[in-house]
């Protein structure tokens, strides 16, 4: 059983369009961090959220920790071709603070 | 950011063989992990360490080994490599002493295909 359900698996959309992908789990969470991977290369921080409800916002990308800090969001406004990549999410248990990684969700954005 | 070095970044090889994959950072983080990805697969944690006495298994280390030479040293070893180690493998640090989170930095990756 994956800790970390990371949805949808793969999303494919046209240049403009908004999208939000999902990260939950039953387990609670001291942090929660977002990654972006493209391919052949490694993933690459966008964000870290410490504190439920909270919200980060970093350009066209909005993050959202959830208020019980079992999930996460994050939203793409207008999305660009550039935006394009593996979307990973990992979060932290407790005070050893070892990550656990969704598998990820696939985003493509056609232009 | 750390700076997080992987050598080599591609590698070819026999089965049998013995393979080190060598991973350097800069920023004197005292967290170090590899990684193996495999397509649909996500990123499964083979080995961490929290300093540079203290190594862990992850959820898949069989066939696998490590040595945390340094702070700033984490290498990898295959003892012999089999077809089915074929992946892209990342190494990855987090400052964890210093911020209290576990965010990490990845390495470029080493795309090892055995043959």
């Amino acid at each position: 059983t994956q800790l970390l359900e990371q949805s949808p698996q793969f999303l494919s959309i046209q240049e403009g369009e908004n999208l939000t992908v999902y990260c939950n789990s039953s387990s609670v969470f001291s942090s929660l961090q977002w990654y972006r991977q493209e391919p052949g290369e490694g993933p690459v921080l966008l964000v870290t959220v410490v504190t439920g409800g909270e919200v980060k916002k970093l350009k066209r990308l909005t993050f959202q920790f959830g208020d019980a800090r079992k999930d996460s969001s994050l939203h793409i406004t207008a999305a660009q071709p550039g935006d394009t990549g593996l979307y990973l999410c990992a979060g932290e248990r407790g005070n050893a603070g070892k990550s656990t990684f969704g598998d990820g969700t696939t985003l493509t954005v056609k232009p | 950011d750390a700076d997080v070095t992987q050598t080599p970044r591609n590698r070819i090889t026999k089965t049998g063989k013995r393979i080190m994959l060598e991973c350097s950072q800069t920023k004197g983080h005292d967290r170090m992990y590899w990684y193996r990805q495999d397509p649909g697969l996500g990123l499964r944690l083979i080995y961490y360490s929290f300093d540079v006495k203290d190594i862990n298994k992850g959820e898949i280390s069989d066939g696998y080994s490590v040595s945390r030479q340094a702070q700033a040293k984490f290498s990898l070893s295959l003892e012999s490599a089999i077809p089915n180690q074929t992946a892209l493998y990342f190494c990855a640090t987090s400052d964890f002493a210093a911020r209290g989170t576990d965010t990490q930095y990845f390495g470029p990756g080493t795309r090892l295909t055995v043959l």
